[in-house]
């Protein structure tokens, strides 16, 4: 069946350093992939997207790496802080079914520890 | 714009009953998305509202049901309530592919 799993469930890093956060999925029909940031009692927030054209896409801090050969994506963030802290899911859609709606199909999570 | 919210923030209920909970989208969104968070399983679609139509649905029994109003405005309802319905209930709107969720209703079922 369709499923996006995330290699690490958690992930410790010191203040400073920069963090890769991993993923798999198994759709490769999915055309369009998104990285989120769960904090505590909130829903996700959208950090970074990028389309199956794309092998890399960078935001402030952020990079998202999408490697379709082996179906993986990777969140890269660079001088990770405290308020980086949080639960990370990558979701990816099929813009084929765009016509009959859309889905994310969430991984599991990856909850990332920043250390001061 | 304000943000996606959803009512109530927290709901407390006993087996067997039923519940229905509300999302406002932001303004200008059409799309209206439902997902269940648990520890076990994750963020699970539930279905997706476009124009007061069901345009998507999840892996999910019968006793989930939703849909939406002429504002864009949806809700869902869960009847038959069960231990394992208690989970974070979260919407989501969008214009085009980016999702925008609000901070979830969490539901107990007792």
């Amino acid at each position: 069946g369709e499923s996006v799993g995330l290699h690490l469930p958690t992930l410790s890093v010191q203040e400073g350093d920069n963090s890769i956060i991993n993923c798999a999925y198994s759709n490769s029909a999915s055309d369009y992939f998104i990285w989120y940031k769960q904090e505590s009692g909130k829903g996700p927030q959208f950090i970074i997207d990028i389309r199956s054209n794309m092998d890399k896409r960078q935001g402030q801090r952020v990079t998202v790496l999408l490697n379709k050969t082996v179906k993986h994506l990777s969140l890269q963030i660079a001088a990770t802080q405290p308020g980086d802290s949080a639960v990370y899911f990558c979701a990816e859609i099929a813009l084929t079914i765009y016509n009959q709606g859309r889905k994310l199909i969430f991984g599991q999570g990856t909850e990332l520890s920043v250390k001061p | 714009k304000a943000g996606v919210t959803q009512t109530p923030r927290y709901l407390i209920k006993t087996r067997g009953q039923q519940v229905t909970l509300s999302c406002s989208p932001i303004s200008g969104h059409r799309s209206v998305s439902w997902y269940q968070q648990t520890p076990g399983q994750g963020l699970q679609f539930l279905f997706e509202y476009f124009s007061e139509t069901q345009r998507n649905k999840g892996n999910f029994p019968g006793r989930f049901s939703g849909r939406q109003f002429s504002n864009s405005r949806s809700e869902m309802n869960v009847s038959t309530l069960e231990l394992g319905d208690s989970a974070l209930y979260l919407c989501a709107s969008s214009q085009h592919n980016e999702q925008f969720f609000g901070p979830g209703t969490r539901l107990t079922v007792l």
